[in-house]
């Protein structure tokens, strides 16, 4: 009964350093979901993993952010090359992904807060 | 695109009187989900409340109701009896019955005085 769990909590960075954010969602979600929340402001939507199916991507806010999920549990977001303003809590999410009813409550984890110098 | 409208950056409310959270939004679907969820220090996202979008009648989650007026498309969230603990930020989401993401207001902090 694990909820979904980030890793790691805080994470600071150089500008222009790479860094890999990890998410586990919970056992058995075929749905993932990851988030960008900046300073003082809501969540931004970034990409979208549901079963085997090509993710949505739509809303990587350039070609510096890819996403992965292998086997279709854990995920990594990627960032290359840092950039000051890529500061913000990165937040992940997982539902059930059934159509309707509770496949629709999305369960986040605690995020990581990712600081770039 | 769906927006999602949060005009309220801070609310207070004193312990145990019941405060409104306004949230307003912009589609053209007519199916949809909305949500209420609330965000404490911890960072940790918890879902408050949701309505589906078909259904008249509004949801209702022990000391937490929405207004749900969809021809005007509003989606205020009451909570009664507030408690210390009901600080923290406050985000209303719309999620598009065929979409996968959801849009979140830029969210209200609520701060409860003892």
């Amino acid at each position: 009964g694990a909820g979904v769990s980030q890793s790691p909590s805080n994470k600071v960075t150089e500008k222009g350093k790479d860094v890999e954010l990890r998410c586990d969602p919970i056992s058995g979600h075929t749905a993932l979901y990851w988030y960008r929340q900046s300073l003082g402001q809501g969540l931004e939507f970034l990409i979208y993993f549901q079963g085997n199916s090509a993710p949505d991507k739509s809303g990587l806010p350039s070609d510096r952010f890819s996403a992965e999920r292998t086997g279709g549990s854990v995920s990594t977001l990627t960032i290359q090359r840092t950039q000051q303003e890529d500061s913000a809590v990165y937040l992940c999410a997982s539902s059930s992904g059934l159509a309707g009813g509770r496949g629709n409550e999305q369960f986040f984890g605690p995020g990581t807060r990712l600081t770039v110098l | 695109a769906q927006t999602v409208t949060q005009s309220q950056p801070e609310m207070s409310v004193q312990e145990a009187e019941t405060v409104t959270l306004s949230c307003t939004y912009d589609t053209s679907e007519s199916d949809y989900y909305l949500f209420w969820y609330k965000q404490p220090p911890s960072r940790q996202m918890i879902l408050v409340i949701r309505q589906e979008a078909y259904k008249q009648q509004n949801a209702t989650e022990n000391r937490f109701s929405v207004n749900f007026q969809k021809a005007a498309k509003s989606f205020s969230l009451k909570i009664s009896d507030s408690q210390l603990g009901d600080a923290a930020m406050y985000f209303c989401a719309y999620r598009g019955y065929n979409n996968n993401d959801m849009r979140f207001g830029a969210g209200t902090r609520l701060t409860v005085k003892p």
